[in-house]
């Protein structure tokens, strides 16, 4: 139990486009979700911490207008890259963390997607 | 924000070895995990463990919480075990450690 699966993988694309990453909890209910970016040999940063039904919480120096959140159900969550540029280039993972300590876990134990690495030209 | 940090910061173990990681945090948490990333990126969980002592096959951990430390053991080593390993902790939000790398030779 406990599986978080994110979508896609990978992706290329061109500077200036919208890319959108969905993050889903597979067989458990996820109030929050939370969104991280790792760059080469780096450890994971957290950007945005999103709550089902509410907005996203940013954390400093993170734009809210260019990582826009969206957790409209709680098995799903989305982090679109608006306007992407060379610079948002990263590997980008979300986490899940159940709602009730369901599926095998425990309450405030989270669960990681396998991350999408964004590409972009 | 909490500050966590891991060592060694790389490691390189003969295969059969045994190793310990360690993981410092410098505040009062209520979760403990540590993770396996492996080469595509798959942070794999490990263990969950905000106190006391947990063994999953060749692998162990021990967080001692009211010294603010947690330590993973692994036993027998073997090269799958090869990758970068965080530990991160939480109150409400978590804070990864600069991660641990191994690498495991023949």
């Amino acid at each position: 139990g406990a599986v978080v699966s994110q979508h896609p993988s990978w992706v290329i694309c061109k500077s200036g486009t919208s890319v959108k990453i969905e993050c889903r909890s597979l067989d458990f209910q996820a109030t929050t979700m939370f969104w991280y970016r790792q760059f080469p040999k780096q450890s994971l940063m957290l950007m945005a911490t999103s709550n089902e039904g509410s907005k996203a919480t940013y954390e400093q120096g993170v734009e809210k207008d260019k990582f826009l959140i969206n957790h409209a159900s709680l098995t799903l969550s989305t982090l679109t890259v608006t306007s992407a540029h060379p610079e948002d280039s990263s590997f980008y993972i979300c986490s899940a963390r159940s709602a009730g300590g369901g599926a095998g876990s425990s309450y405030n134990e989270q669960f990681f997607g396998p991350g999408t690495r964004l590409t972009v030209l | 924000g909490i500050q966590v940090e891991q060592s060694p910061p790389d490691l390189i173990l003969q295969e059969g070895a045994n190793s310990t990681l360690r993981c410092n945090f410098s505040d009062s948490v209520n979760n403990l995990q540590w993770f396996h990333q492996n080469p595509w990126g798959q942070l794999i969980n490990l263990f969950y463990i905000p106190s006391g002592t947990k063994q999953n096959g060749r692998l162990s951990a021990t967080t001692v919480a009211t010294e603010r430390y947690s330590l993973l053991y692994i036993s027998s080593s073997q090269t799958t075990d090869s990758g970068v390993y965080f530990c991160a902790v939480s109150r409400n939000q978590f804070y990864f450690g600069t991660g641990t790398s191994l690498t495991v030779i023949p």
